[in-house]
């Protein structure tokens, strides 16, 4: 059985930057797809990036283009997203999902980690 | 990019009763529209994918319907731990968007 566990909550100044972790264990983290997903406080579900580990192919939503990084490491079964000029827009809950394809939906989720950006 | 519509934004219902749930494209997705249930403090659960195929656990009550555009959850007959925030998702194409969901409550 897949499960993703994300790292920690994190609380950062604006204008920094955040990196959060979601290591996989069970299965072939290579053949996934790792999506994340944000939800401010209060709002909707936000789709922001995603990769496929074994090509490191990545796709990223418009909102995010030049402040979000998304990288995968295959010998550890891990993916990251990095988020760059952080503002207290991007207070929310980020979380990391797996796609087995690219016409699947995402069926396993982390558990989500916290960003909080205040000064 | 496709935009997801989801209504109501809310609901509130009585155990037993029958809720719908609609979502709406727009533009046709085939029926690569998943339903995710997640309930409050709690990571989202992918409840519904291919519009109307079960993921596991949820058959009794949950059904989905639809295709192209306009798609439907149905919960036949609302339970206490049915209390959650529904959101449908398009996934045949990039962005991944999703509705902006309906939360019910009894």
């Amino acid at each position: 059985q897949v499960q993703l566990v994300q790292s920690g909550a994190e609380v950062k100044k604006p204008g920094s930057s955040v990196k959060v972790s979601c290591k996989a264990s069970g299965g072939i983290f290579s053949n996934y797809l790792i999506s994340w997903v944000r939800q401010a406080p209060g709002q909707g579900l936000e789709w922001m990036g995603e990769i496929i580990p074994i090509s490191a192919t990545t796709n990223h939503a418009q909102k995010f283009q030049g402040r979000l990084t998304i990288t995968a490491d295959g010998s550890t079964s891990t993916a990251y997203m990095e988020l760059t000029s952080l503002r207290s827009e991007d207070t929310a809950v980020y979380y990391c999902a797996r796609r087995l394809g690219y016409s699947y939906a995402m069926d396993v989720w982390g558990q989500g980690s916290t960003v909080t950006v205040s000064s | 990019d496709i935009q997801m519509t989801q209504s109501p934004s809310s609901l509130s219902a009585s155990v037993g009763d029958r809720v719908t749930i609609t979502c709406r494209a727009s533009q046709g997705i085939g029926n690569s529209l998943a339903w995710y249930q997640q309930k409050p403090g709690k990571r989202p659960k992918l409840l519904i994918y291919g519009a109307s195929t079960f993921q596991s656990g949820d058959r009794s009550r949950f059904s989905g319907s639809g295709s192209g555009t306009d798609f439907t959850l149905t919960i036949s007959s609302l339970q206490p731990e049915d209390v959650a925030t529904y959101y449908c998702q398009k996934y045949n194409s990039v962005p991944l968007t999703f509705g902006g969901g309906t939360k019910v409550e009894i």
